[in-house]
């Protein structure tokens, strides 16, 4: 069945440092990928997605390539900021039509001032 | 706008009682579905729904029931509670792949956070 494997956390890192959180997926067919933010006692939100092969989704800085070759959806920042501190999860839709997300385990990224 | 609505945001219940959590959201989508959120786990989906009617089980479905009678709304019953759900517990809607606003993108509530003893 499909799955979805992130890096394990916490992730900490000083503001302005890099920011790589890795994340492969195994699924038949052609999936989605998704990337969710989930700021302290709140739901989650979407923060970036790639539909295809190749896609590169991005938003608030962040960046992730969907790469069919290594089953990949890293997610990347170039200088992460405090107020990036969350947890993140990375996400697939299958290629059937119902809705349905699978998700992984998430990662916790704290940033220090 | 609304969004996702779930209500209640915090409960503590007693091994065997029963309750409801409540669902809803306002934005016409045909998709819901409940997810619960434990550490180390991620979120792994209870139950979800393509329409008014239609229900069916996600992974982990045991000792939760659901019915959707409206598109607007979609209750997560627990039967009778046991302390290994004890968790937080959210649900989600979106668009389902023959509307035509359908993006993929899920849309989460701020979640309920359940506490059984």
């Amino acid at each position: 069945g499909n799955s979805v494997t992130q890096m394990e956390g916490p992730v900490t890192l000083s503001e302005e440092a890099f920011l790589t959180i890795n994340c492969t997926y195994t699924a038949t067919g052609y999936p989605s990928l998704f990337w969710y933010v989930q700021y302290p006692g709140e739901g989650l939100q979407l923060l970036l997605k790639a539909t295809k092969a190749d896609d590169k989704g991005s938003n608030k800085g962040f960046e992730a390539t969907y790469r069919k070759e290594t089953t990949s959806f890293h997610l990347e920042k170039g200088s992460v900021q405090v107020s990036d501190s969350a947890v993140y999860f990375c996400a697939l839709k299958g290629s059937s039509n119902t809705g349905k997300l699978i998700f992984g385990q998430g990662t916790t990224l704290q940033v220090k001032p | 706008n609304a969004g996702v609505t779930q209500t209640p945001k915090f409960q503590v219940l007693k091994t065997g009682q029963s309750m409801t959590l409540q669902c809803a959201q306002d934005m016409n989508h045909e998709y819901m579905s409940w997810y619960r959120q434990d550490p180390g786990m991620g979120l792994r989906l209870i139950h979800y729904s393509v329409g008014a009617g239609i229900t069916d089980q996600g992974e982990v479905p045991n000792g939760y029931n659901v019915s959707r009678s409206t598109t607007e709304d979609f209750p997560l019953r627990l039967l009778s509670a046991a302390p290994s759900q004890t968790s937080v517990y959210f649900c989600a809607s979106s668009y389902s792949y023959g509307q035509v606003m359908n993006t993929g993108e899920l849309f989460f509530g701020e979640g309920s956070r359940l506490t059984v003893l």
